[in-house]
C-alpha cells in the first residue's frame, strides 16, 4: 500500500533564507508526484507536477526533485518570503490503482512559516 | 476565469439532515473529483467522475452520492448527515484523461454535524 510522509510538519524560517521541504513515498511505482499549496481557508494550488521520467521540474523560485528509486522528493524554495507561508502538500499517483483508478495519494502536508 | 466554484463555504448540519454541496467548474474539465479534508490527515477521494454520466467510487464513498449531468456540475450528496462527516469538502478537476494534467480545486466547503 502506497503510503506518502512529510517531514517535518512544521518549519519556521527567516526571510530570504533557502529552505527545503521533503516528501518520501513507499513505493516507487508511480506515474507522478505533485506538489501542492494551500493557504488557510482555501483550496489547493498545483505547483508543480513531476513525471515518473522526469528528475525535477522548476518554476520560479521553486524547483522541484524526484528520486523515485529512492522514494523522496524535494521542493525547494529559492529566497524564503512571507508570501511563501502555506501548507506545502505532495501526492503520487501510484501506477497499479488502489481505491479507484483515479485516486492520489497524499502527504498530511508541512505548514511553512516565513518570518519577516 | 472562475475555474472550480463550491458553494455553500459553511454549512452546520443537525444529525440525520441531508445536503448538497455543490460544484461547477468552467474549464470544460472532464474529470472532476470529491475530496474529503480531516485535520491532521491527508485528502481522501470520496467520488470522481470522468464525464457527464459516468461516476466512481473511490476511497471513502460511505455516506455520499453523487451525479453529473453536465460537465460542468458534479454535486455532492449527503443523505442521512453523521458526526464523522465533519470535515472540510474540496471539489477539483483536472483537464484530459492524460494523468499529467494537473489538478484544479475550489476552496472548499466546511461542514459541522451536529
Amino acid at each position: 500500500k502506497q503510503e506518502v510522509t512529510q517531514i517535518p510538519a512544521a518549519l519556521s524560517v527567516p526571510e530570504g533564507e533557502n529552505l527545503v521541504l521533503n516528501c518520501s513515498f513507499t513505493d516507487s511505482a508511480i506515474y507522478n508526484l505533485q506538489w501542492f499549496r494551500q493557504d488557510p481557508g482555501k483550496g489547493l494550488t498545483s505547483l508543480l507536477l513531476i513525471q515518473s521520467s522526469q528528475r525535477e521540474q522548476t518554476s520560479g523560485r521553486l524547483n522541484a526533485s524526484l528520486d523515485k528509486s529512492s522514494g523522496r522528493s524535494t521542493l525547494y524554495i529559492a529566497a524564503s518570503q512571507p508570501g511563501d507561508s502555506a501548507t506545502y502538500l505532495c501526492a503520487v499517483r501510484p501506477l497499479i490503482p488502489q481505491g479507484g483508478s483515479e485516486k492520489l495519494v497524499f502527504g498530511k502536508g508541512t505548514k511553512l512559516t516565513v518570518n519577516p | 476565469n472562475a475555474g472550480v466554484t463550491q458553494t455553500p463555504k459553511f454549512r452546520i448540519l443537525k444529525i440525520g439532515q441531508s445536503m448538497t454541496l455543490q460544484c461547477t467548474q468552467d474549464m470544460n474539465h472532464n474529470y472532476m473529483y470529491w475530496y474529503r479534508q480531516d485535520p491532521g490527515m491527508g485528502l481522501k477521494l470520496i467520488y470522481y467522475s470522468v464525464g457527464a454520466g459516468i461516476t466512481d467510487k473511490g476511497e471513502v464513498p460511505n455516506g455520499y452520492n453523487v451525479s453529473r449531468s453536465t460537465t460542468e456540475d458534479f454535486p455532492l450528496r449527503l443523505e442521512l448527515a453523521a458526526p464523522s462527516q465533519t470535515s472540510v469538502y474540496f471539489c477539483a478537476s483536472r483537464a484530459d484523461r492524460a494523468y499529467n494534467s494537473p489538478l484544479h480545486f475550489g476552496n472548499g466547503t466546511r461542514l459541522t454535524v451536529t
